[in-house]
């Protein structure tokens, strides 16, 4: 089956910097989307992303899908405390086959 | 209420006995999903419904798993004769019919298995 590869698995970054975490498959799909979750609770669409290569912003949020169509990443600038949680990514390869999520990147946040 | 809502937020069997998960989608929401998250991973797909019609099983992961939904809203999870490896949250989505791929999860069932 359709499987993502999401890195890293986890991230210690100061509060201020730059984040980068990325997706990989190993097939096509036309919906790529990011999702936070923070414990306790359920994953929070964050950006959805359409387009073979779409850049969309949200807030400090940027997220793109990959030219390829196999990959898509997303950043987070200038951190803060609450951005930690675990991130995932999500990809669609059609519009009634099921989301098929990454295993997550855990960032955490040094104040 | 606005979000998805699941119930119970918490659930402790014993080994063997059957167990009824309940989501309650946006109100508006056609399409309902249920997922399973193990300690440390993504999420699992069950089951989806548009309506009240299950167009696609296929994550089910034995014949002890079962779902329905009524009224086009309220959706069952049961698990049967649950078993220790069945532990996990158990999370459910919705979304409009227009936008199937913007998933709105609920906060999920923490299930444990004695």
């Amino acid at each position: 089956g359709q499987q993502l590869n999401q890195s890293p698995q986890s991230m210690f970054i100061q509060e201020g910097e730059d984040v980068s975490m990325n997706c990989t498959s190993s097939s096509i799909f036309n919906t790529w989307l990011w999702y936070k979750q923070d414990p306790g609770e359920g994953p929070v669409l964050l950006i959805a992303l359409y387009k073979a290569g779409e850049l969309t912003s949200n807030g400090r949020l940027t997220a793109q899908f990959g030219i390829t169509r196999k990959d898509s990443f997303l950043n987070i600038s200038a951190s803060i405390p609450s951005d930690v949680g675990i991130y995932f990514c999500a990809g669609q390869a059609s519009g009634n086959t099921p989301l098929v999520f990454g295993k997550g990147t855990r960032l955490s946040v040094i104040a | 209420g606005a979000g998805v809502s699941q119930s119970p937020s918490n659930k402790v069997t014993e080994k063997g006995k059957d167990v009824e998960l309940r989501c309650d989608p946006i109100s508006g929401h056609t399409a309902l999903y249920w997922y399973r998250q193990s300690l440390g991973q993504g999420l699992e797909f069950l089951i989806y419904f548009q309506g009240n019609s299950a167009p696609d099983k296929s994550g089910l992961p034995s014949d002890r798993f079962s779902a329905e939904r009524t009224g086009g809203s309220v959706s069952t999870l049961t698990i049967q004769r649950t078993q220790q490896e069945d532990s996990a949250v158990y999370l459910c989505a919705s979304s409009r019919m227009d936008r199937p791929n913007e998933q709105f999860f609920g906060p999920g069932t923490r299930l444990t298995v004695l």
